[in-house]
């Protein structure tokens, strides 16, 4: 299982592009990169998956370079319910059987 | 809205005692995940279970155990209780065997 690893915590400011990044440098070739939110006290959502270059949904964008030895979510005009912990996972999508988490990314959006 | 549902919300019991949390997994999802986040923690993988099946153990203590039932439920059975088992846990559910998670809202237990 690819270890991840992520800042602890970012700032940011309300309208600014926020971008968070992961690096998995033994990420292997089934290997699906995932990303998740979470709100305190809630569970987990989903935000985006990857395999290479960019990934975009209504919610973020997921960049991935061609070594994919690290990816990077990227949410566009953060506002304050942005505030959250985010997670970066890596694995194989049929695979994910033990589903790590790590300690993920806490962003702080101020006004 | 996921789909999971957790029950209770909110338990508190004494050191020693033994609980039972329940989940009810989305429509349709064969795989069911346990989480426990402490205070200010992570998302600590407990385990998982497929269409009735343990297909994955992560950090479970020996005083844990669960199961998935026919109808698909799962049920964490934690016993013998000690105060640094107050966390939140989740549960969480997906089609197959991985893919997309649907996390419940969780089980705050509260040991004192």
């Amino acid at each position: 299982l690819a270890k991840t690893t992520q800042p602890i915590s970012m700032d940011s400011y309300e309208g600014q592009e926020v971008n968070i990044t992961c690096s998995h440098n033994n990420i292997a070739t089934n290997d699906y990169i995932t990303w998740y939110q979470q709100f305190p006290s809630q569970g987990p959502r989903f935000i985006i998956q990857g395999y290479k270059t960019k990934v975009t949904n209504e919610v973020a964008s997921l960049f991935i370079p061609a070594d994919r030895k690290s990816s990077t979510l990227s949410l566009p005009r953060v506002s304050l319910s942005d505030t959250a912990v985010y997670y970066c996972l890596v694995g194989e999508t049929y695979n994910f059987n033990k589903f790590y988490f790590g300690s993920g990314t806490k962003l702080n959006v101020k006004p | 809205d996921s789909g999971v549902t957790q029950t209770p919300k909110h338990l508190i019991t004494a050191t020693g005692q033994r609980v039972t949390l329940r989940c009810s997994p989305r429509s349709g999802d064969l795989s069911v995940y346990w989480y426990q986040q402490s205070l200010d923690q992570g998302l600590q993988f407990l385990i998982q279970y497929y269409n009735g099946e343990e297909r994955a153990k992560g950090n479970i203590l020996e005083r844990f155990s669960a199961q998935q039932f026919p109808d698909l439920h799962s049920e964490l059975n934690l016993s013998s209780l000690e105060l640094g088992d107050s966390a939140l846990y989740f549960c969480a559910s997906s089609v197959a065997s991985a893919g997309e998670l649907f996390f419940g809202e969780g089980s705050r237990l509260t040991v004192l």
